[in-house]
């Protein structure tokens, strides 16, 4: 199946510090979001992107879709204790009209204060 | 805010009972969706539904899953004959027409199968 490379896969950073992380595949996507995770509960939507270079903030998250549209980074600037958590990437494949998703496997971001 | 609420949120069982997994979506929302997660893994696609209507299932999805709206609130996920390997979260999203691939989730379903 189609399928999401999602890096790094954890972080340890110091509080303050600014995190990336990316999603890329060899497909093509039509649509990028990005989801946080906390232990126990659903996906929380951060941002939706749907045009390739488009650059979006929420906050301190700032999120691109790549001109080639088969990748997307996902920036935190900043970072404060309550960022920890999983991040996921998901797209939507190019000419894909269910609403399927498709997830990366998850970067687990820790804080030390 | 409005949001995708699911119960129960932890349902153990035994291996080749059925369960039923209830979901209320956000109330404008026409698409649902259920998901899972299995223990560490990433969120994996299990169908999509739409005016009445399957639009996308995964391999996943086999004949022992079905999915319902029997009312004009209620989605559900049933599985008839439960196996060990269907132990995971199970996540309900809904979306907006429109904005279709904005999904919001639910808090998820914790299914353990003994």
């Amino acid at each position: 199946g189609q399928q999401l490379n999602q890096s790094p896969q954890s972080m340890f950073i110091q509080e303050g510090e600014d995190v990336s992380m990316n999603c890329t595949s060899s497909s093509i996507f039509n649509t990028w979001l990005w989801y946080k995770q906390d232990p126990g509960e659903g996906p929380v939507l951060l941002i939706a992107l749907y045009k390739a270079g488009e650059l979006t903030s929420n906050g301190r998250l700032t999120a691109q879709f790549g001109i080639t549209r088969k990748d997307s980074f996902l920036n935190i600037s900043a970072s404060i204790p309550s960022d920890v958590g999983i991040y996921f990437c998901a797209g939507q494949l190019e000419y894909d009209g269910t609403g399927k998703l498709i997830f990366g496997q998850g970067t687990t971001l820790q804080v030390k204060p | 805010e409005p949001e995708v609420t699911q119960t129960p949120s932890h349902q153990v069982t035994q291996m080749g009972q059925e369960v039923i997994l209830r979901c209320v979506p956000i109330s404008n929302h026409l698409y649902f969706y259920w998901y899972r997660q299995i223990l560490g893994q990433k969120v994996e696609f299990l169908v999509s539904f739409y005016n009445n209507e399957i639009s996308e299932k995964s391999e996943i999805f086999d004949d022992q899953f079905s999915v319902e709206r029997p009312d004009g609130s209620n989605f559900t996920l049933k599985i008839r004959s439960t196996k060990l390997e269907d132990s995971a979260m199970y996540f309900c999203a809904s979306s907006e027409m429109g904005r279709r691939n904005e999904q919001f989730f639910g808090p998820g379903t914790r299914l353990t199968v003994l």
